[in-house]
């Protein structure tokens, strides 16, 4: 059982340039999340999605985009890489209210 | 946006201490849960609280969820190096669909 998978590990983009963050789950997990996570801090919500085809803002949705066409994938799309992104992202699923949210490994990503 | 603030942001103690983290917020959560981070891997569920005035054990360390659900505190007993993190705490909005963290606590156990 894979879990969450985040692909790619490691990205570094120049100004302006666009990407996306691919994640994956094979939990038939209901609920998805995108965070980014600074040097020593939380983790900030970027955007979750409660199913297929539902996708909402969380709280620093700005610069970035999502979509959810099936359960299992949650990709996150930068449009014009800025160096304020430059950050870890994690992406979480949780299979319902409650429980527990299972974490990818995570991408970091350098903007320069 | 709730926001969930986290205190001490920064806590470095010896072996053998207590210690006590704080999870504030002036909304109301359906459950509240924490979790520990390890460099370069994604947080681990420690546990999860739903009920307002619940208390937890797992071992050493102690959670509780304030009687309003505003709030919720995590206490280590007799501190290890293994205890050593990011200790994070996250809360769920009324209608259970969106998963907050807060800023996050960095814990060092000295040996």
């Amino acid at each position: 059982n894979a879990g969450v998978t985040q692909t790619p590990k490691f990205r570094i983009l120049k100004i302006g340039q666009s990407m996306t963050l691919q994640c994956t789950q094979d939990m038939n997990h209901n609920y998805m999340y995108w965070y980014r996570q600074d040097p020593g801090m939380g983790l900030k919500l970027i955007y979750y999605s409660v199913g297929a085809g539902i996708t909402d803002k969380g709280e620093v949705p700005n610069g970035y985009n999502v979509s959810r066409s099936t359960t299992e994938d949650f990709p996150l799309r930068l449009e014009l890489a800025a160096p304020s992104q430059t950050s870890v992202y994690f992406c979480a699923s949780q299979e319902g209210q409650n429980t527990e949210a299972f974490f990818g490994q995570g991408t970091r990503l350098t903007v320069v | 946006t709730q926001l969930l603030e986290q205190s001490p942001q920064f806590l470095s103690i010896q072996e053998g201490e207590n210690l006590t983290v704080y999870c504030n917020s002036s909304s109301v959560f359906s459950s509240l849960q924490w979790y520990r981070q390890e460099p370069g891997e994604g947080p681990v569920l420690l546990v999860t609280v739903v009920t307002g005035g619940e208390v937890k054990k797992l071992k050493r360390l102690t959670f509780q969820f304030g009687d309003a659900r505003k709030d919720s505190s995590l206490h280590i007993t007799a501190a290890q190096p293994g205890d050593t993190g990011l200790y994070l705490c996250a809360g769920s909005n009324n209608a259970g669909n969106m998963l907050t963290f807060g800023g996050g606590t960095r814990l060092m156990v000295k040996p």
